[in-house]
């Protein structure tokens, strides 16, 4: 079975530019969380969804930052404008009901400049 | 308090020797889960093995077991027979509440970084 597909892998880009980052969830997962993973802070939980219905999104940052679930199989996190302390690893994971084990993708390293 | 904590930022250990890497938590909620990720250079996070509250064996996976002692707050992870790929970040996460719908939020520690040598 595929696993939790993040895109971009890497992302490199200039303060004050839009960025999208995007996940697949595992198919018929129904919780999809998105995490942040600094040196400095650890890994932080941002927001996490409940069949397509954000639960929880006390760990954003700021409303520079933005989340969607449009559908079950597809989610972005959106920056605007980026700042260079946003620079982390994104990561996204999915679960199957609320007792089972978050799988993680892949991460998106983002630098911002 | 920190909610989990992971004592040992490093350890070493020997080919085929087995390790165990600390964890303690904390929480109030009767209900709750453990769980060990893994994370090598590569960066991705895998994971390795849960225990829940309710268990009452103690959880294993493989080369991977989990002495959960309830009184004492503690999930140990042991990795028996260690090889060279198991040099990673390891880090132990809890999550609260499920029973009583308190969210699905995996709260981390702060990890331990295992490195394994001939």
């Amino acid at each position: 079975d595929a696993g939790v597909i993040q895109s971009p892998r890497h992302e490199v880009t200039e303060m004050g530019q839009e960025v999208t980052l995007r996940c697949k969830p595992i198919s018929g997962h129904d919780y999809l969380f998105w995490y942040r993973q600094t040196m400095m802070r650890g890994l932080e939980l941002l927001i996490y969804f409940n069949n397509n219905v954000p639960i929880d999104d006390s760990g954003m940052p700021e409303d520079r930052f933005s989340a969607k679930m449009p559908n079950a199989s597809f989610s972005t996190l959106k920056i605007q404008p980026s700042e260079p302390r946003d620079s982390a690893v994104y990561f996204c994971a999915s679960s199957w009901g609320s007792n089972q084990p978050q799988h993680f993708g892949d991460g998106t390293r983002l630098s911002i400049l | 308090a920190q909610k989990i904590t992971q004592t040992q930022p490093g350890m070493f250990v020997q080919e085929k020797e087995a390790v165990t890497l600390d964890c303690t938590y904390d929480t109030s909620d009767p209900s709750y889960g453990l769980f060990w990720y893994k994370q090598p250079s590569s960066g991705e996070m895998i994971f390795l093995i849960y225990q829940g509250s309710y268990d009452q064996q103690n959880a294993t996976e493989g080369r991977y077991s989990l002495n959960f002692q309830k009184a004492r707050k503690s999930a140990n992870l042991v990795i028996s027979a260690s090889q060279l790929g198991d040099s990673a970040m390891y880090f132990c996460a809890m999550r609260e509440g499920w029973l009583t719908g308190g969210g699905n939020k995996l709260t981390f520690g702060t990890g331990t970084q295992l490195k394994v040598e001939l």
